[in-house]
This record gives C-alpha cells, sequence and structure tokens, in this order.
C-alpha cells in the first residue's frame, strides 16, 4: 500500500526567511513523488516532480526538494518565502504500478508573517 | 494550452437527488482521474479513466460512478446524495496515467 506522512499541520515562516516542508512516504515500488500547492477554494498547483535520476529536483516558484530513498523522505525547500508562499502544500506519491491514483498526505498549511 | 476544466465550479442539491460532474482535460491528455477532497479525510482517489475504461478504482460506494468520452472528456455521477458527500471534487488530467497530473479548480457539492 502507498502512503505519505507530512509530519507538520501547520508552519508560520516569517516572510525573506527559509522552509522546508516535510514529507515522508512508503512505497512498494519506485516512487514517483509530487509537490502540489493549493490556494483557498482553488485546484492543485504542480509544483514539481520525481520520477527518477538527480535526487535534487528543482520546480516553480523557487521551490526545490530532494528525494532521499534511504529516508523515504522528499522534502521541499525554498531559501526566501514570500506572503504569497502562503497556502497549503501537500505531498504525493504515485509510481507505475496504479493508474492514475496519487496518495496524497493531510497537508501542511504555511503561513507567513510579515 | 488551455488547462483542465470542471463544470459546474459550484452545485447545491438535496439528500436523494443525485449530481453529475463534468471534466475536460488538457488536450492530448487520455488518462483522467476523480478525487474528493473534505477537510476530515483529506484527498481521496475516486477512480481513474483511460481510453473509455475505467483502469482504477479507489473505496468508494457504487454510489459513485464515472465515465469517459471518445474525446477524453469525463462525467463523474453520484447518486442518492448524502450529507457526507458534500466536498471539493478535483479532477485530474495526465498523457497516460503514469505521469504527473494537472488539476482543474474543483466542483464544489454541497448537499443539504
Amino acid at each position: 500500500a502507498q502512503s505519505v506522512t507530512q509530519p507538520d499541520i501547520h508552519i508560520t515562516v516569517s516572510e525573506g526567511a527559509s522552509l522546508e516542508l516535510r514529507c515522508n512516504y512508503s512505497y512498494g515500488a519506485t516512487p514517483y513523488l509530487f509537490w502540489y500547492v493549493q490556494s483557498p477554494g482553488q485546484g492543485l498547483q504542480l509544483l514539481l516532480k520525481y520520477f527518477s535520476g538527480d535526487t535534487l529536483v528543482q520546480g516553480i516558484k523557487g521551490f526545490e526538494a530532494e528525494f532521499k530513498r534511504s529516508q523515504s523522505s522528499f522534502n521541499l525547500r525554498k531559501p526566501s518565502v514570500h506572503w504569497s508562499d502562503a497556502a497549503e502544500y501537500f505531498c504525493a506519491v504515485g509510481g507505475d504500478t496504479n493508474a492514475g491514483k496519487s496518495t496524497f498526505g493531510d497537508g501542511t498549511t504555511l503561513t507567513v508573517k510579515p | 494550452k488551455a488547462g483542465v476544466t470542471q463544470t459546474p465550479r459550484y452545485l447545491i442539491k438535496t439528500r436523494g437527488q443525485q449530481v453529475t460532474l463534468s471534466c475536460s482535460p488538457i488536450s492530448g491528455h487520455r488518462s483522467v482521474s476523480w478525487y474528493q477532497q473534505t477537510p476530515g479525510q483529506g484527498l481521496q482517489f475516486l477512480f481513474e479513466y483511460f481510453s473509455e475504461t475505467q483502469r482504477n478504482k479507489g473505496n468508494f460506494p457504487g454510489r459513485f460512478s464515472g465515465r469517459q468520452f471518445s474525446n477524453s472528456r469525463s462525467e463523474m455521477n453520484v447518486s442518492t446524495l448524502e450529507l457526507g458527500d458534500s466536498a471539493l471534487y478535483l479532477c485530474a488530467s495526465s498523457l497516460n496515467g503514469y505521469n504527473e497530473q494537472f488539476f482543474g479548480p474543483g466542483t464544489r457539492l454541497t448537499v443539504l
């Protein structure tokens, strides 16, 4: 079975500070990993994805994530947070054994202090 | 390239009624997946369609059904609505179901 854990329900950072959102996954085969962002009342926007290859992946809006197989983690980072980054962030896992299905974590809500 | 579109954006129904939601995927995408999002259960996978065939299904009752047309557009239907069906229903499309998914804005269903 596939699962995702996002240990932090809510994180508050100051504008300009660095950010790291944690994600741990469980998947029986090679995982495909994703980070999405959702603003209130909106759909999910894909920030970045990992399928294979380089374990440090770059995404949109200055985000990056690092895949660590030994730790079953795929943490999201940003060096300097902007007020517009305030939103809910979801980590998800899929793979080549489960057509069209991604399993999502419960999300982390990011608040940015001015 | 146009994104994933979902109609309607908002729906209000009463218990016992049925509802049909529509999703148009990104041009060229043949896989359409549906998810239910609620504050209590989070994002849960309903089902996936590819080339008009349901390939994958989540753990939802038979009241939830779907279909896909030859142009890859998809509909999902919920019959005999219950209060607990109130949720944001999200549609996602991908090239073949094994790539990244792109989500629509969702349909907000309220059951009274």
